[in-house]
């Protein structure tokens, strides 16, 4: 069975950092994009960044220059390093990948929530 | 960057009814088409690949069609279950960006 699970949220001040983890499991992390995907409370779905299989990264103008996105192949897991936070990156931000060349976002985390408040 | 487009913002419709929700893409994106249920509280859960390709598991109430700029997604006997928000997203290139949803009430 697939799971991405999202950890590393919580509450930080406004210019502070944070940096958010999908552990994924049950297919093979390196082969395929992987993304970061924000929702800010009430709003819609925001995609925020994506590494792809040969490690090339793409961010949203929104967040780019703060944040930074990476992997660890060997722990499967995706990271998220965002600094220079606003209250407007407040959201809950999901993981999601394709299962396969061809696939959107299949496979989706069950997202963590980023409060950025003083 | 493509922009992504979503008609209606809403809408209200009864059990058994045919819903259509359509969606525009500011250039040509083929059929790098994706659409998205979403439930309160829930992540997305994804309903159609390539345009119009089933995601495995998803009734067959649902179907999506179109190519290059305009698709669209039906659901063709609206159920008490299909009360949700849909959203469209291209992923012909990066940004992946999506639609701005289409929320889906029942009567």
């Amino acid at each position: 069975e697939v799971q991405l699970l999202e950890s590393g949220g919580g509450l930080v001040q406004p210019g502070g950092s944070l940096r958010l983890s999908c552990a994924v499991s049950g297919f093979t992390f390196s082969n395929y994009d992987i993304n970061w995907v924000r929702q800010a409370p009430g709003k819609g779905l925001e995609w925020v960044s994506g590494i792809s299989s040969s490690g090339s990264t793409y961010y949203a103008d929104s967040v780019k220059g703060r944040f930074t996105i990476s992997r660890d192949s060997s722990k499967n897991t995706l990271y998220l390093q965002m600094s220079s936070l606003r209250a407007e990156d407040t959201a809950v931000y999901y993981c999601a990948s394709p299962r396969g060349f061809g696939y959107a976002f299949d496979y989706w985390g069950q997202g963590t929530l980023v409060t950025v408040s003083s | 960057d493509i922009q992504m487009t979503q008609s209606p913002s809403s809408l209200s419709a009864s059990v058994g009814d045919r819903v259509t929700i359509t969606c525009r893409a500011s250039q040509g994106i083929s059929t790098w088409l994706a659409w998205y249920q979403q439930k309160p509280e829930k992540a997305p859960k994804s309903l159609i690949y390539a345009a119009s390709s089933l995601q495995s598991g998803v009734p067959s109430r649902f179907s999506g069609s179109g190519s290059g700029t305009d698709f669209t997604l039906t659901i063709s006997s609206l159920q008490p279950e299909d009360s949700a928000t849909y959203y469209c997203q291209q992923y012909n290139s990066y940004p992946r960006t999506f639609g701005p949803g289409t929320k889906v009430d029942i009567k």
